[in-house]
Parts: structure tokens; C-alpha cells; sequence
């Protein structure tokens, strides 16, 4: 079965540094779509990035970027120049190609500090 | 601006009422979703439907049934609730290929 883990339950960082989010998942399929997601405090979950398993290069998104590794099954999340904004719950999810069913690691609570 | 629209914000049920969490989405998305969110535990599918009337269980089923009889309203019923069922409710939708969910904004059911 699909797995998600995120072994960082809560990380701070401060105003203006980057920081990184871990996120490993376990998967026999070939083709598969990685993704972060944010949810703020006001709740409304939002997407923040996508990779595509067969795209070996690393998904960008203004100051968020991603290290996929795709041997080691490990797609981190990388937040540069961090904003107060960015304070929020941060999930890491997969999806088979193919199917409906995305499944989400536990999270990692964010904060930036001023 | 797409939007998915979940009824209520905070709902406060008795233990044995039947609840309906209601969600619509303007996008014309033909899947929709339902996940509960607790903590530690991420997010866990209920219930999911890719086109009207159709439906798939997810992880978690018991105790839900969900309803959808236009493409853009998606429900989750909860039969008879119990205070196992207190959480968040998340809804969500996507169109039938690779991109990202478009959620809603949750709504907190307790259940007392």
C-alpha cells in the first residue's frame, strides 16, 4: 500500500531564512503525482506545488521548490526567504496515475518567526 | 474565482442525529471528495465520487454515506453520529486527471 511519511511533526524558522520540510513515501508504481499542500491557520487548504514522477527536474514555484529524489523516494519542500505568511500546516500527498485517491502524510506544523 | 463552498464553518450535533455536511463547487470538476482531519492522523478519505450518482468508499466509511445528485453538490451524511465522528471535515474536487485537489475550508462537526 501507498505510504506518506513526514517525520517532522513541527518546525520553526525565522523571518527571511529558508527552511525545509522532509516527506518519504513508498510506492510500486511507476507513474505518480507528488504534492505539497498549505493550510493556513483560516484553514482553506491550498496547493503549493506538483512534481511529476517522470520529470526529473525539480518542480519550482517562486520561492518554494522541490528535491525529488526519486531512488530514495524523498520529496522535500523547500521554502526560501521565508515570509510570516508562510506560517501554516504543511501535507505532503501522492496519487497513482490512474487513480482518484490521493494519500496525505500526517503534516508538518510550520511557524516563522519574526 | 473557483471556489468550493462547504455550508458551515462549526457545527454542534447531538450523539444519534443524522448530520449532512453539504458541499458545492463551481468548477464543474467531475470528482469530488470527502476527508476528515485529525490530528497526528493527516487527512483520511470517507467517501469520493468521480461522476453524478456514482460513489467509491474511501478509507474510513463507517458510519458515513455520502449523496450526489448534481455534478456540483457533493454530501456526506452521517447516519447516526457519534462523538468518534468530532473532526474536521474537508471537502474537495478535481477535474479527472493530474492536477491538485481545490478544497474547501473545512468544516469542525462536535458531536456531544
Amino acid at each position: 500500500a501507498q505510504t506518506v511519511t513526514q517525520s517532522q511533526p513541527e518546525m520553526s524558522v525565522q523571518e527571511a531564512e529558508t527552511v525545509t520540510l522532509s516527506c518519504t513515501y513508498d510506492t510500486s508504481e511507476n507513474n505518480y503525482y507528488l504534492f505539497w499542500y498549505k493550510q493556513p491557520p483560516s484553514r482553506q487548504m491550498i496547493l503549493v506545488i506538483r512534481q511529476e514522477a517522470y520529470k526529473q527536474q525539480n518542480a519550482t514555484e517562486n520561492r518554494f521548490s522541490v528535491n525529488f529524489q526519486k531512488a530514495a523516494k524523498s520529496f522535500s519542500l523547500k521554502i526560501s526567504d521565508s515570509q510570516l505568511g508562510d506560517t501554516a500546516m504543511y501535507f505532503c500527498a501522492s496519487r497513482t496515475s490512474g487513480t482518484y485517491k490521493y494519500i496525505f502524510g500526517t503534516g508538518t506544523r510550520l511557524k516563522v518567526l519574526a | 474565482d473557483v471556489k468550493v463552498t462547504q455550508s458551515s464553518r462549526y457545527l454542534v450535533k447531538r450523539t444519534g442525529e443524522k448530520v449532512f455536511l453539504e458541499c458545492v463547487q463551481d468548477m464543474d470538476h467531475e470528482n469530488m471528495f470527502w476527508y476528515r482531519q485529525d490530528p497526528g492522523l493527516g487527512l483520511r478519505l470517507i467517501y469520493f465520487s468521480y461522476d453524478v450518482k456514482m460513489k467509491e468508499k474511501g478509507d474510513i466509511p463507517e458510519g458515513y454515506s455520502v449523496s450526489r445528485e448534481k455534478k456540483e453538490r457533493f454530501s456526506l451524511i452521517l447516519e447516526s453520529a457519534s462523538t468518534n465522528q468530532t473532526s474536521m471535515y474537508l471537502c474537495a474536487s478535481s477535474f479527472a486527471g493530474n492536477y491538485g485537489y481545490t478544497f474547501g475550508s473545512g468544516t469542525r462537526l462536535t458531536v456531544v
